[in-house]
C-alpha cells in the first residue's frame, strides 16, 4: 500500500493564481481531511469529508474549495492565491480512530 | 468544541535524561487523544492514542502516556531520550465520532543535546 500521497511536494505561485493540491489513498478509508501547518501552530483543519459525495467546512475554510468525488481522491482547490495561503499543507485519511498522513505539499504564494 | 494546550513550547533535555511532554486539552464530548511526531521537512507519524481502557498507553520508540479525565490530561513521557528524539511533538485530540476532525496543539520543539 502507497499509504496517502500527496502531489505535488513543492509549489510557487504567484497572487490570483489558481491550483489544485491533489491527495489520494489506497486504504480504503471513509474519512479524508485537509489541514494546514503555519510556523510555530499545529495543524489546523481546512475541510474534511466523512465519505464520497460529503464535504464539510474545518477551522480555517475560506479560500478553499473541497470535492470528493471517490472514496480515493480529496483535491484541495486554491481559487485565487493570496500570500496569507502560504504554508505547508497535509492531507490526513482514517478509518474509524488514527489518522494517517501524507507527506505534505509546501506551498509559496509570492 | 474542543481545544489543547500545549504547555511548553520548547522542552530541551541532556541525552539519556528521561522528559515529559505536558498536553492538555478540553472538550464537551468524550474525546480520543493523540501524540504525533514530526522530523524536520517530513509529515506526521503516529506515536500513540488513547481510545478507550487502560489510561496508561504505551507507544512506539519508547514513549507512554497517561491520560487522566479528571485534570483533563494527556502528557507525554519517556525514561531515556537519545539524540534521534529530537523532534517536533504534537498533541491531538477528537470526538470519538468524527474520525476526520482533529484539534492539535500547538505543539513542542524536543532538542535532545549530547
Amino acid at each position: 500500500n502507497a499509504g496517502v500521497t500527496q502531489t505535488p511536494k513543492f509549489q510557487v505561485l504567484k497572487t490570483g493564481q489558481s491550483m489544485t493540491l491533489q491527495c489520494a489513498q489506497d486504504m480504503n478509508h471513509e474519512y479524508m481531511s485537509w489541514y494546514r501547518q503555519d510556523p510555530g501552530m499545529g495543524l489546523r483543519l481546512i475541510h474534511y469529508s466523512v465519505g464520497a459525495g460529503i464535504t464539510d467546512q474545518g477551522e480555517v475554510p475560506n479560500g478553499y474549495n473541497v470535492s470528493r468525488s471517490t472514496t480515493e481522491d480529496f483535491p484541495l482547490r486554491l481559487l485565487s492565491a493570496a500570500p496569507s495561503q502560504t504554508s505547508v499543507y497535509f492531507c490526513a485519511s482514517s478509518r474509524r480512530d488514527t489518522q494517517y498522513f501524507g507527506p505534505g505539499t509546501r506551498l509559496t504564494v509570492l | 468544541a474542543q481545544s489543547v494546550t500545549q504547555l511548553d513550547s520548547q522542552v530541551p533535555v541532556f541525552e539519556e535524561a528521561p522528559v515529559e511532554l505536558r498536553c492538555n486539552y478540553s472538550s464537551s464530548v468524550s474525546v480520543y487523544l493523540f501524540w504525533y511526531v514530526q522530523y524536520p521537512n517530513q509529515g506526521l507519524q503516529l506515536l500513540l492514542k488513547y481510545l478507550s481502557g487502560s489510561t496508561l498507553v504505551k507507544g512506539i520508540n519508547g514513549f507512554e502516556a497517561e491520560f487522566n479525565k479528571s485534570q483533563t490530561s494527556f502528557h507525554l513521557r519517556k525514561p531515556s531520550v537519545h539524540i534521534s528524539d529530537t523532534a517536533e511533538y504534537f498533541c491531538a485530540v477528537r470526538g470519538n465520532t468524527n474520525a476526520g476532525k482533529s484539534t492539535f496543539g500547538d505543539g513542542t520543539t524536543l532538542t535532545v543535546k549530547p
